[in-house]
This record gives C-alpha cells, sequence and structure tokens, in this order.
C-alpha cells in the first residue's frame, strides 16, 4: 500500500524566504510525527500530532517553526524567515496505535 | 537530559551475526523501544519493535533487558546489502503533563565487507 509521501522532496530557497513542507501520512493512520536530520545534530525529534488533541510544541527549535495537521490527516510543516542552520532533512513519520512509526523518505531543504 | 547512545560504527564479513547496543539509560518511558536501517537519501526504515525481553522476526532479534535500560539489536547472517546506518527509538515521557518526545540514539554505521 502507499507509504507515508512528503513533498518537495528537494527544496532550495534563500535564507530569509519562508517554505512549507508538506507530509501525507499513510491513510488511516492517527498519530504523525516531524523530525530534522542533520549532520551535526542526527535524528532530532520536532513535533508530534495524536489525532485531533493539541500538539506538543516544545521540540521546535525556533518560534519561527510551526506545524499544522488538517483534518487529521495531512501536516504542514512551516519555517518563517529561514536561516542557513535550517538546512537540513526533515522527515514525517505515521503509526496507528502501538504499531512502529513509518518513515517518509524527507524533504531535503537548502537554504542559500 | 534524556539521550541514547550506540557505537558509530562497526565492521563485520558476510555471514557473521551482528549485535548493536543502544544504551538509553535515563529514558522514562513505559513505550515500545523500535530499530531502523537508514541507507543514504532515504528515510529510516522499520526493522523490529519490542517491549521487553526477546523479539525476533524474519530479519532480526532485538534484546531488552528487566531494566530497559539497554536494548541490542541483533542481525543474524549480514550480507553486504546490510550495510548501512542503524538507529534505536525510544519515546520519552517528560514533565508534569507527561508529553512524550521520541528520542533517536546516535546511530551505527555498520560496513559488511566481502
Amino acid at each position: 500500500g502507499a507509504g507515508v509521501s512528503q513533498s518537495p522532496s528537494n527544496k532550495v530557497t534563500e535564507k530569509g524566504k519562508d517554505v512549507e513542507l508538506r507530509c501525507d501520512p499513510i491513510s488511516g493512520h492517527t498519530a504523525l510525527y516531524w523530525y530534522r536530520q542533520s549532520l551535526g545534530q542526527g535524528l532530532e525529534f520536532l513535533i508530534y500530532f495524536q489525532g485531533n488533541s493539541a500538539p506538543d510544541k516544545s521540540g521546535l527549535p525556533s518560534d519561527r517553526f510551526s506545524a499544522e495537521r488538517t483534518g487529521g490527516s495531512v501536516s504542514t510543516l512551516t519555517i518563517q524567515r529561514t536561516q542557513q542552520e535550517d538546512s537540513a532533512v526533515y522527515l514525517c513519520a505515521s503509526k496507528e496505535g502501538n504499531q512502529p512509526q513509518h518513515f517518509g523518505d524527507g524533504t531535503r531543504l537548502s537554504i542559500l | 537530559l534524556a539521550k541514547t547512545t550506540q557505537p558509530i560504527s562497526m565492521d563485520s564479513y558476510e555471514g557473521q551475526e551482528v549485535n548493536i547496543t543502544c544504551s538509553h539509560n535515563n529514558i522514562a518511558t513505559n513505550d515500545y523501544i523500535t530499530w531502523y536501517q537508514q541507507f543514504p537519501s532515504q528515510g529510516p526504515r522499520f526493522i523490529i519493535q519490542g517491549y521487553k525481553t526477546k523479539v525476533t522476526n524474519e530479519v532480526a532479534s532485538l534484546f531488552i533487558p528487566a531494566d530497559r535500560k539497554s536494548s541490542t539489536l541483533s542481525l543474524p547472517r549480514v550480507s553486504l546489502s546490510d550495510t548501512a546506518v542503524y538507529y534505536c527509538l525510544v519515546g520519552d515521557r517528560r514533565g508534569i503533563s507527561g508529553t512524550y518526545k521520541y528520542i533517536f540514539g546516535t546511530g551505527t554505521r555498520l560496513k559488511v565487507l566481502a
């Protein structure tokens, strides 16, 4: 079946611009997760959504980062006023119940 | 601060058994412990998940001691295609609200030699 889909797969933008990254979870999965993978920091948890509950935003690295999940399905991670240190691969995962998280292949973000 | 650690790298020969340990001794969780394999330019791919003692599937085994402060992934007979980076993932519940964070291990780069 269809896995977690992320778009775009690659994004290059100039410092100071805003970017939106999209995640389409596996159909029926109620939990959705965002991570960041960078050379210096490894895999870093950002935020997760469980059903219709308010997400825990404390893992977001700064107030320039925000995320929403509409209708309990698609999620968007937004980075405002991008900085060079935001360059990384942004990964999304989804799961249902006690099953493991299933990951997409990520969006590679490059800030010039 | 919750932290998970793994060996940085390991080398092995084809056909050998490989064991990779993840230490998560200050994680406060009753969540499952999950292991992933990652190839370049791909997302982590699920290998195995367990809660306690031993779990085995068609590709690996997972050993979790009673104190759950570590876990060991065992790959029984590795092949060249198992060359990848392996990560553990654990949940960590912190604070009065009991909110969860998910913490990846530091990753182990496994190189399988012919």
